[in-house]
């Protein structure tokens, strides 16, 4: 079964600088791979999608970077502002079963940026 | 109507009571799931639909049902509620084996 780990689970930050967001999934067998934002209470927003055949995705100020064949990915966010603050969810789409589509996520990292 | 819509926003249901939360989407896209969220848990698969007509079991299937009678429509129910159904519930969509796309949420609480 596919399991992925996000590190750390929380963050703290002062404004302006740069951070990494860490994820690591079990199996390479996988579609692609998801980085979701969750504002509080709210739903889940996509932030970067990444093929298995691809090592990056850039949006703005974010990067995602995928390395399938030790299981990896980070998501990079540069200039960080408190609007940044919120809970990053890592999803891989997992090769093979039934169920197309079908996304394992990591528990997430709760990011805090401070002015 | 744009991307994926849940309804209701929030309920508190008694146990034992029937329940079925609504999903729409108009994307069309063929793939279609619904996930809970509980604390320390993740979100986890309760139930998807590949496309309109057909419906899987998921991760947490039990005292869950789904149906697909149409690409843009799929309900959740719970035909007996209990406590431990207490969550908040997304639904998602997709096409295919690409971006997935998550509505609102539906916040449940069952007393």
């Amino acid at each position: 079964k596919q399991e992925v780990t996000q590190i750390p689970a929380a963050l703290s930050v002062p404004e302006g600088e740069n951070l990494v967001l860490n994820c690591s999934f079990t199996d390479s067998a996988i579609y692609n791979l998801q980085w979701f934002r969750q504002d509080p209470g709210k739903g889940l927003t996509s932030l970067l999608l990444i093929q298995s055949s691809q090592r990056e995705q850039t949006s703005g100020r974010l990067n995602a970077s995928l390395d399938k064949s030790s299981g990896r990915s980070t998501l990079y966010i540069a200039a960080s502002q408190p609007g940044d603050s919120a809970t990053y969810l890592c999803a891989v789409e997992a090769i093979g079963g039934s169920t197309l589509g079908r996304l394992y996520f990591g528990r997430g990292t709760q990011l805090t940026v401070w002015p | 109507i744009a991307g994926i819509t849940q309804a209701p926003t929030s309920q508190i249901l008694a146990a034992g009571r029937r329940m079925t939360l609504r999903c729409t989407q108009d994307m069309r896209h063929n793939a279609m799931y619904w996930y809970r969220q509980d604390l320390g848990l993740g979100l986890r698969l309760i139930h998807y639909s590949n496309t309109a007509g057909t419906t899987g079991k998921g991760e947490v299937p039990d005292g869950y049902s789904v149906s697909r009678a149409n690409t843009d429509d799929f309900p959740l129910t719970l035909a007996s509620a209990v406590p431990s159904q207490t969550s908040v519930y997304f639904c998602a969509s997709s096409a295919g084996t690409n971006e997935q796309f998550f509505g609102p949420g539906t916040r449940l609480t069952v007393l």
